[in-house]
């Protein structure tokens, strides 16, 4: 088992252009969890989602951000018109319930945004 | 609202003292709490819950509701430890994770 692939590891955009970032998650996980580490900060939750459903974004900026888990493929982290702020780690997680004790989660490697 | 707080961003040991990385929580029900570990180079991944009540890698956490402390600890320090440590707390009925800051444990030799 792989774990939880994310790609690309590093990506870099110029303000106002879009981000893409893609998580796919460990074989038979079907619930998502994507997570923003600013510099100096801790993680933060931004949404959860299951397949085809958000169940939770909570932590998702009203705007410029929108997250997807189509039925097949990977779960995608959409970023638009990207500003310098943006600027992080972008963690996803996966776990093959709702996550808690018995569940917990599997990270991936990160997505490293710089927005120049 | 659900808080984790780790007041040390840094904590520098010597080999084979005695360890512990403060966590503080703030909930008013009943939270899962969680230390999660990311050694250089390598993925975040669980390092013990409190649930289980084990003892991972000779580390151990006790839940102290009095206090709201779920502080991580090990008696001997090895360099091997060093890495960032996050704890994390899960709400009662929650379906997310809110970690702390962080604190990076370095052990010197």
């Amino acid at each position: 088992n792989a774990g939880v692939m994310q790609n690309p590891r590093h990506l870099v955009r110029r303000r106002g252009q879009e981000a893409r970032l893609r998580c796919s998650p460990m074989k038979g996980h079907s619930h998502v969890y994507w997570y923003r580490q600013l510099p100096e900060e801790g993680l933060k939750f931004m949404v959860y989602l299951q397949k085809e459903n958000i169940i939770d974004e909570s932590g998702m900026p009203k705007e410029r951000f929108s997250a997807e888990f189509p039925k097949e493929g990977p779960s995608i982290l959409r970023i638009q018109q990207v500003v310098r702020g943006d600027s992080a780690a972008y963690f996803c997680a996966s776990s093959p319930r709702q996550a808690g004790g018995d569940s917990p989660l599997h990270f991936g490697n990160g997505t490293r945004l710089t927005v120049t | 609202a659900q808080r984790v707080t780790q007041p040390e961003k840094l904590l520098s040991v010597f080999k084979g003292a005695p360890v512990e990385l403060k966590c503080n929580y703030s909930y008013s029900g009943s939270p899962e709490l969680f230390w999660y570990v990311q050694y250089s180079r390598q993925r975040l991944q669980l390092l013990l819950r409190h649930i289980s009540r084990e003892s991972i890698k000779g580390f151990t956490a006790d839940l102290n509701k009095g206090e709201t402390s779920f502080h991580l600890k090990k008696p001997f320090a090895q360099e091997e430890d060093s890495a960032m440590y996050y704890c994390a707390l899960e709400r009662e009925y929650g379906n997310k994770l809110v970690f702390g800051a962080g604190t990076i444990l370095r052990v010197k030799s």
